[in-house]
């Protein structure tokens, strides 16, 4: 099946610097990619969805100048925590489909803990 | 080995049948785990999660889902099945370690309820 990579896997930064995140499709063309976070004990909240050579769609409620997010690939999405604080500790984890396809595939998972 | 597995990836019965569907993870540590359904055009939406307590879990739209330890399970049931249940329900599982955490969607069970 089809397979999602995302790292790094945990990150530990410093509050004020910018972490990035990775997430690739490893077999297909990922033409949208979706990102979200997971507060402890909560579900996945949606940040954004962005689609291959466009800019991203945010959700209400997220910065987008805080948490870019990049698609400039079919096979690669970024998304950048910039000038990180202590409350955007959480678990990010990204999603993938493909052309005309509804089932998503997900990452593993980034855990980032700011101090 | 796969961390997540559901057997079922294609399931369809008629309208007020039971459904069972399978959840099964491989780790012996601590997890957290959730039910996720994609109803057509739509995207994910968590019908329930565990985390601790009560391992019989009521979620919404008269889903519930038993986590048994020892089976290292977690499936997910309705007595009555509507025809609005026709989706795609996803099981997830957050593994949990001392240095890590890692995130795992299972690959999905196609349920079509017939009228």
């Amino acid at each position: 099946g089809a397979v999602v990579s995302q790292h790094p896997s945990r990150v530990i930064c410093k509050s004020g610097t910018s972490v990035k995140i990775e997430c690739r499709s490893l077999d297909f063309q990922a033409t949208t990619m979706f990102w979200y976070r997971q507060f402890p004990k909560q579900s996945l909240m949606l940040m954004a969805t962005s689609n291959e050579g466009s800019k991203a769609t945010y959700e209400q409620g997220v910065e987008k100048d805080k948490f870019l997010i990049n698609h400039a690939s079919l096979t690669l999405s970024t998304l950048t925590v910039t000038s990180a604080h202590p409350e955007d500790s959480s678990f990010y984890i990204c999603s993938a489909k493909g052309q005309g396809q509804e089932k998503l595939f997900f990452g593993s998972g980034t855990q980032l803990s700011v101090l | 080995a796969q961390s997540v597995s559901q057997h079922n990836h294609h399931v369809i019965l008629s309208e007020a049948a039971s459904l069972e569907l399978g959840c099964n993870y491989s780790y012996g540590g601590t997890v957290n785990l959730f039910w996720y359904v994609q109803y057509p055009g739509q995207h994910l939406q968590l019908l329930l999660k565990y985390f601790s307590g009560d391992p019989l879990v009521k979620g919404i739209k008269g889903f519930e889902a038993e986590f048994i330890k020892s089976k290292f399970s977690f499936n997910l049931r309705k007595p009555s099945v509507q025809w609005s249940d026709t989706a795609e329900y996803f099981c997830a599982v957050i593994l949990r370690g001392d240095n890590f955490n890692k995130f795992y969607f299972g690959s999905g069970t196609k349920l079509n309820v017939k009228p």
